[in-house]
This record gives structure tokens, sequence and C-alpha cells, in this order.
């Protein structure tokens, strides 16, 4: 089936730095989505990508669909304690039959004051 | 989280006890989801429900059933619980473009 491989697994920085990760697969998607998810809470959606090459803001936060429709990065800028938790990817294709949203890892974020 | 409530959220069973997980939502939508969720193995999907009456086998069903009981609810059941089944299980209804809308989680604990 479908797979995402995200990357880093985890970060460990310092407030104040900006951070990366990002996500491939060898399959297209129709839309790309990164989630957050906070220690004991459900994943929330940050970010929705619709189209190749869309790049999309959110605060602090920078994504981007890659041009292939294989791959997506995420971005934070000058991160704060309250960024810490999991960042899951997310690709999306309308119909299938095992559901049609397939999951990255998660990148786990640590942010030192 | 709004829209999509679970139920317990912490659970301690005994290993061959039986339970069941319910999640409820209140946003109308055909498709639903179970997933649970293991340090480094992210969220593997149990079963879904494309619509009302209807129930698919996910990546990691073994061990667990499911109930489209109504377009509302949709139940998570374990007839005989075992320690590799201590996680965290998620609940999700789809949101179409937007993707899914989870639930805050059960924590459930096998001894």
């Amino acid at each position: 089936g479908q797979q995402l491989n995200q990357s880093p697994q985890s970060m460990f920085i310092q407030e104040g730095e900006d951070v990366s990760m990002n996500c491939t697969s060898s399959s297209i998607f129709n839309t790309w989505l990164w989630y957050k998810q906070d220690p004991g809470e459900g994943p929330v959606l940050l970010i929705a990508l619709y189209k190749a090459g869309e790049l999309t803001s959110n605060g602090r936060l920078t994504a981007q669909f890659g041009i292939t429709r294989k791959d997506s990065f995420l971005n934070i800028s000058a991160s704060i304690p309250s960024d810490v938790g999991i960042y899951f990817c997310a690709g999306l294709n309308y119909g299938g039959s095992q559901g049609n949203l397939i999951f990255g890892k998660g990148t786990k974020l640590s942010v030192k004051p | 989280n709004a829209g999509v409530t679970q139920t317990p959220k912490f659970q301690v069973l005994k290993t061959g006890q039986s339970m069941t997980l319910q999640c409820a939502q209140d946003m109308n939508h055909n498709s639903m989801y179970w997933y649970r969720q293991d340090p480094g193995m992210g969220l593997r999907l149990i079963y879904y429900s494309a619509s009302e009456g209807t129930t698919d086998k996910g990546e990691v069903p073994n061990g667990y059933n499911v109930s489209r009981l109504n377009k509302r609810e949709f139940s998570l059941r374990l007839e005989s619980a075992a320690p590799s089944q201590t996680s965290v299980y998620f609940c999700a209804i789809s949101t179409g473009g937007l993707g899914y809308t989870f639930g805050s989680g059960t924590r459930l604990t096998v001894v």
C-alpha cells in the first residue's frame, strides 16, 4: 500500500530556532495535510495544501506541496515552547478502498527554553 | 477536537476482559475511522466505515470488531483484551478536503 516517509523522527531544538521537516512518498497525492498533536490530545489540522507547487503559511508555519505531488515540507520559524508536540504529514486521495488518508509516522519536536 | 467525542478517556483492563470504545460525531459526516497510536508507529488504521451500515478492515484489524450503529456512532470492541492492545485509540471523521477531525483519544492499558 501507499506509505509516507517522514523525517526527521525527532528533533531537539533551542527556543528561537527554525525547524524543518518533510514527507516523501512513492505515490502521488491530490492533497497534503499537516497535523500537530499536543501531548494527551488528538491530532489537529495545521495546514492543507491542494495544488502542486502551492506554498501556504499559517502564522509562523509554512508548508509546500511538492511539484511532483510526491512530497511536502513544513517549516516552523522562531520556535517557541508551545510548538512542542508530534507533527504528522498526511496524503489524501479521494476514493480508495482503505480509507483515503495516509499518515507519516510523525516528527516529535522538543523545544528547550 | 469539537465534533468528535470519545469515551472513556482512560481505561485499564485485565487480560481477557472485553470492552467497547465509543465514538460519536455531531458533524453529520459519512466516513468514520478508528486508529491506534503506538510510540514510533504513527497512526495505524484499525477499521473504518464509509457510511452507515458498512465497515471495512484497515491495516491492523485483528483482535477488534466494530459497529456503525447509526450515522452518529461508531464503536470499537475488544472481545478478549491482550497486552499488545495497550495503546491510545483515536476515532476520526472525514471532512473531505480538510482531511480528518480527531477525537481526543482513549488511553487503554491491558495488564
